[in-house]
């Protein structure tokens, strides 16, 4: 059974880079799309963008220009760094996908979403 | 891309009642489709990562009651849930996947009254 389990520190300074991970245990991190959402506090989910074997990417324009999502395919991790963070990107992180791997489908799979609060 | 629109915002009702929740999904530009076999609803409760409930705007995820259901007609989807039960009082979200974009909508909140 595949699970998920977001790693990072969950306080982060104004205009630093927000740096999380995705750890899958019980399945392969390769051939699968993997997706992060956010959700701020008492707001709705935010996709923020998935990737694929490191070869297709595709973020949220609204956060495009400060957003990258990388694989270590040796650690069986895939992470998310969001960079010049302000207050608003305090959230809930979570990642995500579809057991099966495949692009065309809902997310069957969650991590419990680890909390970062952007503050001085 | 796609914007959807989720109403009522809150839902009050009591516990053997039926909830009918909506689903509007609107492209930005009139060159993008509307899939209406990407469709997802979730069930967030507080503290909690959202659990997919139904996919493809009509099939049920592995080990949903099915006292949930999906239906679409054109590009409008709805989620019922025929009778109430306690642990259903939550947040419902709907979603468009297997697009450019992966949306969500702004939730109906299903509440005691």
């Amino acid at each position: 059974q595949v699970q998920l389990q977001e790693s990072g520190p969950g306080l982060v300074k104004p205009s630093e880079t927000l740096s999380l991970t995705c750890t899958v245990s019980g399945g392969s991190i390769t051939r699968h799309y993997w997706s992060w959402i956010r959700q701020p506090p008492g707001k709705a989910l935010e996709w923020i963008g998935y990737f694929y074997d490191s070869e297709s990417t595709k973020y949220n324009p609204s956060l495009e220009s400060r957003v990258t999502m990388s694989v270590d395919t040796s650690k069986n991790q895939f992470s998310l760094r969001l960079n010049s963070v302000t207050a608003a990107d305090t959230a809930v992180y979570f990642c995500a996908s579809p057991s099966s791997g495949s692009f065309f489908d809902a997310f069957d799979l969650w991590g419990q979403g680890t909390k970062v609060i952007v503050s001085s | 891309e796609i914007v959807l629109r989720q109403s009522p915002a809150t839902l009050s009702l009591s516990p053997g009642e039926r909830a009918t929740l909506a689903c509007r999904a609107s492209p930005t530009m009139n060159t993008t489709y509307v899939s209406t076999f990407h469709l997802a609803w979730y069930q967030q409760k507080l503290g909690q990562a959202p659990r997919l409930l139904i996919y493809g705007a009509s099939n049920r995820a592995t080990g949903i009651p099915d006292r949930f259901s999906g239906s679409v007609s054109g590009t409008n989807f709805t989620l019922t849930i025929s009778r109430l039960e306690p642990e259903d009082f939550a947040v419902y979200y709907c979603q468009h996947y297997g697009s450019t974009l992966f949306t969500f909508g702004p939730g109906t909140t299903v509440d005691i009254k």
